[in-house]
């Protein structure tokens, strides 16, 4: 079946614009992820939804980050006024249940 | 807060020999551990989870990882690898009662012919 799914693959954006991060999950997921990988780094925990509603956001940086998920299946992650320290892969991942996570294959971020 | 430690940057094996990658973890309460393996240019892969039960987990691919609790540890095991087995390697850890992962720094994992 069809996998964690994140558009675009790579965004350059200049610094101080606004982008907005796809994922779509896989199909009946409840549980959706934000993660950030920076270079030669683990992925870091940024956001989690359960169901339309973020049940923890306590990763984000700053509010300059923000994530929605209206329906409860499609996530976006928007980054305002970007700065080049926000340069990374954003992953997202869906779950079924309370235990393994499906990555997708990431946004590359760079700002210039 | 919970925290992993991958101390091997990388980790070079021949083809056949035992592959062994090593993760130590901290965390408050009861752990849940897991490994990841990421090519270049894809997404992190789900390659086993230790949940509860028998400390020897088996995995995809022909890997197995081993829960130690006294030595908080979960190091990633393959009897004999392949040059395809070449990627990197994550170990994480979620508390039981979070749902957020903690990742290790990764453990570049070379195979060679």
């Amino acid at each position: 079946g069809a996998g964690v799914s994140q558009t675009p693959s790579n965004k350059v954006t200049e610094k101080g614009k606004y982008v907005e991060l796809r994922c779509d999950p896989i199909s009946g997921h409840t549980a959706l992820y934000w993660y950030r990988q920076s270079l030669g780094q683990g992925p870091e925990f940024l956001i989690y939804f359960q169901g339309t509603g973020a049940a923890d956001d306590s990763g984000l940086p700053n509010d300059r980050f923000f994530a929605v998920r209206p329906e409860g299946s499609v996530s976006t992650l928007k980054i305002q006024r970007t700065e080049r320290g926000d340069s990374a892969v954003y992953l997202c991942a869906s779950s079924p249940d309370s235990y393994e996570q499906y990555f997708g294959p990431g946004t590359r971020l760079t700002v210039t | 807060a919970q925290s992993v430690a991958q101390p091997e940057d990388q980790v070079n094996v021949a083809e056949g020999n035992p592959l062994t990658v090593k993760c130590t973890y901290s965390v408050s309460g009861n752990p849940y551990l897991f490994w990841y393996v990421q090519y270049p240019n894809r997404g992190l892969q789900f390659l086993l989870k230790y949940i509860t039960g028998d400390n020897l987990v088996k995995g995809s691919y022909g890997f197995e990882a081993e829960f130690n609790k006294s030595q908080t540890s979960f190091h990633l095991k393959k009897p004999s690898a392949l040059v395809s087995d070449s990627a990197l390697y994550f170990c994480a850890v979620r508390d039981m009662n979070d749902y957020k992962l903690s990742f290790g720094a990764g453990t570049t994992v070379t195979v060679r012919a």
